[in-house]
């Protein structure tokens, strides 16, 4: 099994919907991130965790939120999705020593039309 | 706000051949975490290799090494010896030592076509 999990891998929606994006870890890391991927933009921090009790927001949080309901998990919400949230979402995970390496899902493709 | 450059929308390289893929990012710390990820077709996001600022001595890992040249903010990675399997997007990211979060900022990415 893969250390992070992202379900789900691809998802189309529509416009108005109320999407969930959900991300397990079994590292056992406290830090915990989703990111966007935008051709031409590289990826974009959205949000951060560093605990259940620390949520933070991140370059581009807006029409998003998130919630830590683990140690291990930590989901993505769209509350009403748009077109221009159509992406490609990562969840990241980093422990505490030396460089705090990210450990990526596979991802997360996201279609609203 | 750091920044991270990669002007380099596009590269090809030949079997066998070497390449350069370059960055450049903007910062006033003096002390970060610099890495190169590659996303092949599958999506995964992969480390290639990574720089601590406060070494002046280049990272190398196998086929992949980089040019650190920290005065100038330029962080390439040198891809020797070229393979079909190298072919994905790279993307060069910042780490800052000092922000909280240890977010990781990352460039626009630059897609390596590697030709048979």
């Amino acid at each position: 099994d893969a250390d992070v999990t992202q379900t789900p891998r691809n998802r189309i929606t529509k416009t108005g919907k109320r999407i969930m994006l959900e991300c397990s870890q079994t590292k056992g890391h406290d830090r915990m991130y989703w990111y966007r991927q935008d051709p031409g933009l590289g990826l974009r921090l959205i949000y951060y965790s560093f605990d259940v009790k620390d949520i933070n927001k991140g370059e581009i949080s807006d029409g998003y939120s998130v919630s830590r309901q683990a140690q291990a998990k930590f989901s993505l919400s769209l509350e009403s999705a748009i077109p221009n949230q159509t992406a490609l979402y990562f969840c990241a995970t980093a422990g505490l020593a030396g460089a705090n390496v990210l450990t990526f899902g596979a991802g997360s493709r996201l279609t609203v039309l | 706000a750091q920044t991270v450059t990669q002007s380099q929308p596009e590269m090809s390289v030949q079997e066998a051949e070497t390449v350069t893929l370059s960055c450049t990012y903007d910062t006033s710390e003096s002390d970060y975490y610099l890495f190169w990820y590659k996303q092949p077709p599958s999506r995964q996001m992969i480390l290639v290799i990574r720089q601590e600022a406060y070494k002046q001595q280049n990272a190398t890992e196998n086929r992949f090494s980089v040019n650190f040249q920290k005065a100038a903010k330029s962080f390439s990675l040198k891809i020797s010896d070229s393979q079909l399997g190298d072919a994905a997007m790279y993307f060069c990211a910042y780490r800052s030592l000092v922000e909280y979060g240890n977010k990781l900022v990352f460039g626009a990415g630059t897609i390596l076509r590697v030709k048979s």
